[in-house]
């Protein structure tokens, strides 16, 4: 079965970091393009960050650029996102999703409250 | 930034009927070179992450039911479900993937009338 997984998130400082983690399975993961997308409370769809099979192309949205940082390890058939720098406006839900173009694989999401 | 903008933002359609929800994109998603419509539309109930229904602006993702139809080129796409089941009450979001930063529309809510 085709699956991703999500882990890390939590309640975290303002000014603080998390590392979110995306577990694939089912697929051959290093042929894949992967993705960040999240979704604030009660809001619509936000892509945050892609990154090519071998890590030379990431991308990253304005909101986000210079804190935070996509990568993967191959070997561990995982994705990771590095959020540093949190604001309250960081308060979403995270999900990893398959794909460069159209993303066709989502996982469950991973929660992130950016709180005093 | 590419802009999508769909409409309505809320939609209320009787079972059986035809359900039609609309995407702008700001600029051209139709790539001259191999004329594919960089376009996606995706599908969320509540709780659940999305789910691919269309890509290519008209091809359906594995699975999908022949009722969900997408359709239009350049800036304009429309998303058909021709005949509304119990189980399409969701919010729709239709997603460029022309340029980068890739940019959804603001989602469409389908519900029961």
């Amino acid at each position: 079965e085709v699956q991703l997984v999500e882990s890390g998130g939590g309640l975290v400082q303002p000014g603080g970091s998390l590392r979110l983690s995306c577990a694939a399975s089912g697929f051959t993961f290093s042929n894949s393009w992967m993705s960040w997308v999240r979704q604030a409370p009660g809001q619509g769809l936000e892509w945050v960050a892609n990154i090519n099979q071998d890590e030379s192309d990431k991308y990253y949205a304005d909101s986000v650029k210079g804190r935070f940082t996509v990568s993967r390890d191959n070997a561990k058939i995982s994705l990771y996102l590095q959020m540093n720098s949190l604001r309250a406006e960081d308060t979403a839900v995270y999900y990893c999703a398959r794909g460069h173009y159209a993303l066709d694989v989502w996982g469950q999401g991973t929660t992130v409250t950016v709180s005093s | 930034d590419i802009v999508m903008t769909q409409s309505p933002d809320s939609l209320a359609v009787s079972l059986g009927e035809r359900a039609t929800i609309n995407c702008r994109s700001s600029q051209s998603v139709l790539y001259s070179s191999n004329n594919k419509n960089y376009l996606g539309w995706y599908q969320q109930k509540p709780g659940q992450p999305p789910k691919l229904l269309i890509y290519w602006a008209s091809t359906r993702g594995s699975g999908v039911p022949d009722r969900f139809t997408g359709s239009g080129s350049g800036t304009d796409f429309t998303l058909t479900i021709s005949s509304l089941q119990p189980e399409d009450v969701a919010v729709y979001y239709c997603q460029q993937y022309y340029g980068t930063p890739r940019t959804f529309g603001q989602g469409t809510k389908l519900e029961i009338k």
